[in-house]
This record gives structure tokens, C-alpha cells and sequence, in this order.
């Protein structure tokens, strides 16, 4: 089955404790990206991956880090969260169109981080 | 900047009463126009994607349709499963994606 992969699904964590959400996907595709989701703002992007070892910075980058090691993963790290990184978290994939990224996007379910 | 703006906000809708949500966009040269839907505690599901003007997709009781300046989502004859977040996003030339506040579909039986 299709899917990508988050972990964790939810925690509640303290200021400044460094932190890693992971993301998996099975379906080969180049192009990855984190967003996160917040009331009446909709979906920000954080970082984006036109492939392994190529990452760029989207919308809302700050207090944020991501590495693309394989195609597959695409970890999205906090170094010292803060309470306005209290948020949901969406990591995404989507194959290549004429070689570039399609809007035709793979969500994972979501990871639901407290900062405290 | 490109700009995304749905209405309403929220959708309050009797089983059968048929509606439509709006998605009005000013993006420099559209690539593509997408839909998806969001159920509670789930990520995004892809629904649509529209090109050009006066395209039109349907799928079951939703269809989505496209103007130069912004998409419908026309739901016709809504069950309660059809009760949803529904997301427009548009794709700019620089292929950069930007997504709408959503509109959350509540239908009652």
C-alpha cells in the first residue's frame, strides 16, 4: 500500500529539548516536504526536497531542520522547540510531471507536537 | 505574492441539500489548481487537479470546476460521509504550492 509515514503521532515535549519527527514514504518519489497546519492559517510549507541531498527552504523555516540522507526519509528536526512550534505537522510526497513536482500530493497522517 | 482564499469558512448542510465551496487565487502563471479532502486527525487526500479555464472533474457527488480567477467545488446531494475539510491549493509557475484556509463541510442526516 501507498503510504507515507510519520512518527511520532503525538508528543508533548519542554522547550529547548531537541526533538525529531521522522518521515517515510514507499512510493519512490523524488519530491518531499514538511508542512505544518495551524487554525486559520492553513498549510505552511517548512522545507521541501527536490530529491536525496537537495533541500530548500519553504514559507516558515525557522527554529527548523531537515536532511534528505535517502529518498525515502526526510527528518524534520527541531533543535531547541519552542512553544510557538506547538502545531500539526504534515510531511508530503509527490512524483515527478516532465520533471519537476507535481501539486498532486501524498500526506502522512500527521504529527501533533506541544511544546511546553 | 500568490494568495489563496476560500469561503465559507464553514458549511452547515442537510443531508441532500446540494452547495458549492469557492476558492478564489491570484498566483503568477497557474500550473494547476488542487483540490483535497481532510478528515479529522487524517493528513490531506488528494482530490482533483485542474489545469485551465473552464476545465471541469467530477468524482461521485463532488465536482470542481475552473475559472481564471477562482475553482467551485460543487457538492450535489451530500451524505453525512461527505462531511469534511475541504483544501484548494494552487501551483505557480516557480511550481511553488500554496494552500487555502480550508472549508469545513458538516452534513446532518
Amino acid at each position: 500500500e501507498a503510504q507515507v509515514t510519520q512518527n511520532p503521532r503525538y508528543l508533548i515535549t519542554v522547550t529547548g529539548k531537541k526533538l525529531t519527527v521522522t518521515c517515510s514514504q514507499n512510493m519512490n518519489h523524488e519530491y518531499m516536504s514538511w508542512y505544518r497546519q495551524d487554525p486559520g492559517l492553513g498549510l505552511r510549507q517548512i522545507y521541501y526536497s527536490m530529491n536525496v541531498e537537495v533541500t530548500d527552504k519553504g514559507d516558515v523555516p525557522e527554529g527548523y531542520k531537515v536532511s534528505r540522507k535517502e529518498k525515502r526519509n526526510f527528518p524534520l528536526i527541531l533543535e531547541s522547540p519552542s512553544p510557538n512550534q506547538t502545531s500539526l505537522y504534515f510531511c508530503a510526497s509527490s512524483r515527478y510531471m516532465a520533471g519537476r513536482n507535481t501539486g498532486e500530493l501524498f500526506f502522512g497522517e500527521g504529527s501533533r507536537l506541544t511544546v511546553l | 505574492e500568490d494568495q489563496v482564499t476560500q469561503s465559507p469558512e464553514a458549511l452547515r448542510l442537510q443531508e441532500g441539500e446540494s452547495s458549492s465551496l469557492n476558492c478564489s487565487y491570484t498566483v503568477s502563471g497557474l500550473r494547476g489548481l488542487f483540490w483535497y479532502r481532510q478528515d479529522p486527525g487524517k493528513g490531506p487526500e488528494f482530490l482533483f487537479t485542474l489545469y485551465s479555464a473552464g476545465e471541469e472533474k467530477e468524482k461521485e457527488r463532488l465536482k470542481a470546476t475552473l475559472t481564471k480567477k477562482e475553482s467551485f467545488l460543487h457538492i450535489t446531494a451530500p451524505k453525512p460521509e461527505d462531511s469534511a475539510t475541504y483544501l484548494c491549493a494552487v501551483q505557480a509557475r516557480d511550481y511553488k504550492l500554496s494552500f487555502g484556509a480550508g472549508t469545513t463541510v458538516t452534513v446532518r442526516a
